[in-house]
């Protein structure tokens, strides 16, 4: 696909759980960027990949939160014993190359996640 | 501490008007700011990048302005139309390119 694909698109699950959110960037983009955004809030950086590694993850706000970019183009952000405070949309962005390119972001449409 | 700030009322002005949104923020020195656009239930929309050693930058119906001193950019849409109503978030680099930090967005509703 020409865009940021995000799956699921909508993830119900309980508190406690463990759950999985995928993000497959365009094609050729090196950079790849993790936000969580609540309802009336701005995006709020988790993480972000220059290829395989994290170059910057002070974003995530515990040790439940993980995310990884193997062979740097699809990335899984890993959320373990959620809570319900977790519930947000979770959103992706890559771009064609990150630091002092000084480029815009594509976003995908996000994984809206909620925690019962 | 740093803060991003947008007007976090909505804003409601009349179809061919000029909307303004305002963007102030404190505490960082950003190399450049970017403006998008976010539908409900969607992700944002890059529209406009301006970087701290330019004043404005325009885009068809879309001026952005920067200002490093007072700390503000400013989004203009002229000849706003129904169609511009959504949610305007601006964005500082605040990470040396490697991070964008967003402010909580302000929200235009074009009225006929």
């Amino acid at each position: 696909g020409a865009g940021v694909s995000q799956t699921p698109s909508n993830k119900v699950t309980e508190k406690g759980k463990y759950v999985e959110l995928r993000c497959d960037p365009i094609s050729g983009h090196t950079a790849l960027y993790w936000y969580r955004q609540s309802l009336g809030q701005g995006p709020e950086f988790l993480i972000y990949f220059q290829g395989t590694g994290a170059a910057d993850d002070s974003g995530l706000p515990n040790d439940r939160f993980f995310a990884v970019r193997p062979e740097g183009s699809v990335s899984t952000l890993k959320i373990q014993r959620t809570e319900r405070g977790d519930s947000a949309m979770y959103l992706c962005a890559s771009s064609p190359t990150g630091g002092r390119a000084r480029r815009e972001l594509f976003f995908g449409e996000g994984s809206r996640l909620t925690v019962l | 501490s740093q803060k991003i700030e947008q007007n976090s009322e909505a804003l409601n002005i009349q179809e061919g008007k000029t909307a303004t949104l305002t963007c102030n923020y404190t505490n960082y020195s950003p190399a450049y700011l970017q403006w998008y656009r976010q539908d409900p239930g969607r992700g944002p929309v890059f529209l406009l990048l301006i970087r701290e050693n330019e004043k404005e930058k325009r885009k068809e119906r879309l001026k952005v302005t920067f200002d490093t001193t007072l700390k503000q950019s400013l989004f203009h849409i002229t000849a706003s139309q129904p169609a511009d109503s959504a949610t305007y978030l601006c964005a500082l680099d605040t990470g040396g390119g490697n991070k964008l930090t967003f402010g909580t967005g302000t929200q235009l509703k074009v009225e006929l």
